[in-house]
């Protein structure tokens, strides 16, 4: 039982690049989270997803595309870099509970565009 | 709007002390509340958590509990050991399952 895997861990992009962050849990959790975290500013929510094939807009979605094709994957795409998007990004997932159930995290993809 | 306010770190004690990390928050609603840990290096981890006023959430040595009437969640430790050097993350959601979190503060324990 791995829990909430991140692929990659670390990556540099130049501006205008793309790329793809994959999350996989193997919990068979219903809802998964994108997050990035910035100094000064914990976590804040990027992108949702309550089930396969749904997503939905969080706090801070813009430059950010994601796609939960799978229940156990949920990707996180740039289509174009920017140095504001330099940061850590988290991915969670969790059962539905109305926010009283734990949610589990992933180590982690440290992001830096240059 | 929901938010969550944490004292700015970082907390420096030596080994063995005693830890507080305030926590309050504003809501709309009835919040659960979180307390979360991010060793160096991994993702954040559940430590503890409150579902309605007057629980106390308990971990590891680590207790808070849900204060309605002061909307706090304060986190404390009678005895802190240097392997709790971490960032401490206080969170709520309010009927969704969507966390808000506040800064984040960051702890240091020297022995």
């Amino acid at each position: 039982n791995a829990g909430v895997t991140q692929t990659p861990k670390f990556r540099v992009l130049k501006t205008g690049q793309s790329m793809t962050l994959l999350c996989a849990q193997d919990m068979n959790h219903e809802y998964m989270y994108w997050y990035r975290q910035d100094p000064g500013m914990g976590l804040r929510l990027i992108h949702y997803s309550v089930g396969e094939g749904t997503t939905a807009k969080g706090e801070v979605p813009d430059g950010y595309n994601v796609s939960r094709l799978k229940k156990q994957n949920f990707l996180l795409g740039l289509e174009s870099a920017a140095p504001s998007q330099t940061s850590v990004y988290f991915c969670a997932s969790s059962y539905p509970s109305g926010g009283r159930e734990t949610q589990y995290f992933g180590p982690g993809t440290r992001l830096l565009v240059l | 709007g929901n938010s969550v306010t944490q004292m700015e770190g970082p907390v420096t004690l030596s080994e063995e002390a005693f830890l507080t990390i305030n926590c309050t928050y504003t809501a709309t609603g009835y919040p659960s509340l979180f307390w979360y840990v991010q060793y160096p290096g991994e993702g954040l981890q559940l430590l503890l958590k409150a579902t309605k006023a007057d629980d106390k959430g308990s971990n590891k040595g680590f207790e808070a509990t849900y204060r309605k009437e002061t909307t706090s969640f304060h986190l404390e430790k009678g005895s802190v050991q240097v392997s709790d050097s971490a960032v401490y993350f206080c969170a709520l959601t309010v009927n969704t399952d969507k966390l808000i979190f506040g800064t984040g503060t960051r702890l240091q324990v020297f022995p």
